[in-house]
């Protein structure tokens, strides 16, 4: 039973076409994110959700727009998508905002694709 | 501006050998620092973690060693398995805040028979 799932695993589409892509997180944790790995292989933090509000918004460009409907799922939400937005889109969530720990649990990512 | 750095991006080990893996970083602010093991369509796993109040921590096969001054740490795998053959990204961050983990790009491992 997979602890953090995301779908879709693949996402090949067009430039200007919006996009999106789910997350679920099984584990009963209170925080979940969403981390873009770019083709220069950095895992970079996104957003991070803390029961449903936001508490990190990293000078994402707002056509990325995240979206958690409850504390279990957080979606990514992507507008006239650019060729610079193919990366790979890992969600993780983790147990506290205070990262005393900084653990997290990262779902198998999503591979965006844009041409 | 890259804060966490890993120079080598692959390394390859024999198994039973001892594997180094080494991270840099410039934030004098970073106070806890991670490593995550990541193989082909996975997402990465935690597998150890340090705090800056530590110079070393070990699990197992694995251990952490810190060294503030240099802002410098490693991961040491010993013995090395062929399953430990991934990519092993080392992390920081500032403790007391919300959960942001500055990574660096990854050194692919390669454990051979």
């Amino acid at each position: 039973d997979t602890a953090v799932s995301q779908t879709p695993k693949y996402l090949v589409t067009q430039m200007g076409n919006d996009k999106s892509i789910k997350c679920e997180q099984n584990l009963g944790h209170d925080t979940m994110y969403w981390y873009k790995q770019d083709s220069k292989k950095f895992l970079k933090i996104m957003f991070s959700y803390n029961n449903k509000e936001l508490i990190i918004n990293e000078t994402v460009p707002n056509r990325f727009s995240p979206k958690s409907p409850d504390k279990a799922h957080l979606n990514l939400h992507i507008n006239s998508l650019e060729l610079g937005d193919s990366a790979v889109y890992f969600c993780a969530s983790s147990h506290n905002r205070a990262a005393n720990t900084g653990e997290l649990f990262f779902g198998e990512g999503s591979r965006l694709t844009v041409l | 501006d890259q804060q966490v750095k890993q120079n080598s991006p692959s390394l390859s080990v024999q198994e039973g050998r001892i594997s180094i893996l080494n991270c840099d970083y410039t934030n004098s602010m970073f106070d806890y620092f991670l490593w995550y093991k990541k193989y082909p369509a996975e997402g990465p796993t935690f597998l150890i973690s340090i705090s800056s109040i530590k110079d070393k921590n070990e699990d197992g096969r694995f251990t952490v060693f810190l060294n503030k001054s240099a802002k410098h740490l490693s991961l040491h795998i010993v013995p090395s398995q062929p399953g430990d053959s991934a990519v092993y990204f080392c992390a920081a961050t500032t403790t007391g805040t919300a959960s942001k983990l500055t990574f660096g790009t990854g050194t692919r491992l390669q454990v051979t028979l």
